[in-house]
């Protein structure tokens, strides 16, 4: 298996530029799982979807970011406008099930920085 | 609020001796317990687990401890290896949540 697929890699862009993560997770994985790594907050889980269903977005900074998922391949997170202080690390990961005992399995991420 | 904290952000050992990664949690609701080793430029991968219903569990090199009546838990690498450089990250689940502590990057020197 080719593991949870993360695009792109590494985003520059400008402050009001609306950007967009790209994720595919691990075939036959029902949960994804959006995360945001920084130096102050450490890893930060953003957005959980189970089945395609948003199921808690409490961790989504504000109405700027948005996730979406329309189909069990495919997900994408989006900010709108983009802001200095959104740059750092995004995760997207995949688990089998979604609850303890399910491993979460972890794509690259994308760095990104906003100017 | 950080629910699990990984109080030393780096630790030095020497090829061959033991390597000591120490994890506090303060959520008593937590049952299960990961660690996940991340490289540069790539996602974290899941190394090792406990329960919350066990004490111990090992794998190779690597074993979990778990002291719930001190909510704390750490990670022994037994013998650690150049290999193992990188930083290791504690993990509490409850529920489908992960809370992860900030990390503590380990350098193993020949």
């Amino acid at each position: 298996d080719a593991g949870v697929i993360q695009s792109p890699r590494h985003e520059v862009t400008e402050m009001g530029q609306e950007v967009t993560l790209r994720c595919k997770p691990i075939s036959g994985h029902n949960s994804l799982f959006w995360y945001r790594q920084t130096m102050m907050r450490g890893l930060e889980l953003l957005i959980y979807f189970n089945n395609n269903v948003p199921i808690d977005d409490s961790g989504m900074p504000e109405d700027r970011f948005s996730a979406k998922m329309p189909n069990a391949s495919f997900s994408t997170l989006k900010i709108q406008p983009s802001e200095p202080r959104d740059s750092a690390v995004y995760f997207c990961a995949s688990s089998l099930l979604g609850g303890a005992p399910d491993t979460q399995y972890f794509g690259p991420g994308t760095r990104l920085t906003v100017l | 609020d950080q629910q699990v904290k990984q109080n030393s952000p780096s630790l030095s050992v020497q090829e061959g001796r033991i390597s000591i990664l120490n994890c506090d949690y303060t959520n008593s609701m937590f049952d299960y317990f990961l660690w996940y080793k991340k490289y540069p430029a790539e996602g974290p991968t899941f190394l090792i687990s406990i329960s919350s219903i066990k004490d111990k569990n090992e794998d190779g090199r690597f074993t979990v401890f778990l002291n719930k009546s001190a909510k704390h838990l750490s990670l022994h690498i037994v013998p650690s290896q150049p290999g193992d450089s990188a930083v290791y990250f504690c993990a509490a689940n409850s529920g489908y949540a992960l809370n992860f502590g900030k990390g503590t990057s380990l350098l193993v020197t020949p």
